[in-house]
Formats: C-alpha cells, sequence, structure tokens
C-alpha cells in the first residue's frame, strides 16, 4: 500500500500558479496517481491521474518524475473557489483510503 | 450518464438507534461500490467496498454493517449507534480506478 505525504496547508492569491507536490516512495509498478478536491460538506471530485511525465486537462496539470516517487499537481491562475482540500492517492482504488490532504486557500 | 444517489443528506440518531443509509448507482452495471466516513476535519476512512451482490470487504472493524442486495444498490446499517459513529458518510462507484462520490450524509448521533 503507497503511503502518500502532501502538505497540510497551503495559501495562494488569486491569479497564481499553485503547485501542491505528493511523495508516494513506495509506489508499485501498476499504481496510477490520482487526485481530487474536496469542498466542505461534498465528496471529493476526481481532478486529474497520470502514470508518468505528464498529463494535462481543462483543470488542472500533473507533472510526474521518472522515478515516479513524487508527483506535482499545478493549477493554474487559481481563484477564491479554488480554496479546498487537495488529496493524492497512488494505490488501486478498492484499497483507497484518503489522508488528510492538503488545504488551499486562495486569498484576494 | 453514470449517477449516484445517496440519501439522506442529514440525520440525527440517538445512542443506541439502528441506522440503514442507502446508496444506488445509475448508468452503469456491476459496479464496484464503497462506503466512506470522514470525522470533521479530517480524511476519509475506506469502511467497506463491495465487487459485486452480496460481497462485502470491511476495511476496519467497527459498529457497522454492509450488504449489496441489488446490483446497484449498497446499504450501511448499524443495529445500536454509538457517539463515535458521527461523521460523514459518503458512498462512492469506481471506474479506471477513478472514484465517483455521492453527495454525502451527515450522521450526528446524539
Amino acid at each position: 500500500l503507497a503511503k502518500t505525504t502532501q502538505p497540510i496547508s497551503m495559501d495562494s492569491y488569486e491569479g497564481q500558479e499553485v503547485n501542491i507536490t505528493c511523495s508516494h516512495n513506495n509506489i508499485a509498478t501498476n499504481d496510477y496517481i490520482t487526485w481530487y478536491q474536496q469542498f466542505p460538506s461534498q465528496g471529493p471530485r476526481f481532478i486529474i491521474q497520470g502514470y508518468k511525465t505528464k498529463v494535462t486537462n481543462e483543470v488542472a496539470s500533473l507533472f510526474i518524475p521518472a522515478d515516479r516517487k513524487s508527483s506535482t499537481l499545478s493549477l493554474p491562475r487559481v481563484s477564491l473557489s479554488d480554496t479546498a482540500v487537495y488529496y493524492c492517492l497512488v494505490v488501486p482504488a478498492r484499497q483507497l483510503t484518503f489522508g488528510s490532504g492538503t488545504q488551499l486557500t486562495v486569498l484576494p | 450518464s453514470q449517477t449516484i444517489h445517496q440519501w439522506p443528506a442529514t440525520l440525527v440518531q440517538p445512542v443506541g438507534s439502528p441506522l440503514s443509509l442507502e446508496c444506488t448507482v445509475e448508468g452503469t452495471s456491476n459496479p464496484n461500490l464503497y462506503w466512506y466516513r470522514q470525522a470533521a476535519g479530517r480524511g476519509l476512512q475506506l469502511l467497506f467496498y463491495s465487487v459485486g451482490i452480496g460481497q462485502i470487504s470491511s476495511e476496519v472493524p467497527q459498529n457497522l454493517s454492509a450488504s449489496r442486495p441489488q446490483d446497484r444498490q449498497f446499504i450501511l446499517s448499524s443495529k445500536k449507534l454509538l457517539l463515535s459513529d458521527s461523521g460523514f458518510y459518503l458512498c462512492a462507484w469506481d471506474q479506471d480506478e477513478k472514484l465517483f462520490f455521492g453527495s454525502g450524509t451527515q450522521l450526528s448521533v446524539l
């Protein structure tokens, strides 16, 4: 079971790019890296998933180095509505337990 | 498209009372289904998952049980609630290692 480590909290200002890094030193060969976003009183929402190198969608980018022992979620030009908890997971879904995540607070 | 329904949205129950939370999924067949619990300010704890009718795996020994009487129905139950059962309960299904969550039930045990 790959354990993940990410910062407890981060602050940013509107319009800035935010990068949240997750460490997963014992990631297995078949594991994918998945990021979720959670607002208060809501279930987490899937943001992006990747295996290696770089993945980009309309919401975010995910950067994964060659050794896959870490990953970085990049949110371009954040707004106040991006204030949420962000979770990184790297295990098969049926073994998923979310850690405490990273509380991102976007300030005006 | 697939949708997941979970109810009720909020629930206040006395200690020792029974519990039944229901979750249904539409638009897919034979989904993997999950029950999670989130304590205030904490991460999500996986409680149960099911890969098919009548097949339940428990991740954490506790006061709760789960059942899957139909392909797209997942039920979380308790015979006698404890104060420590309070929390935000989420049902989810997965596709391609991605989880999709319901809107959750906020349970307060008093």
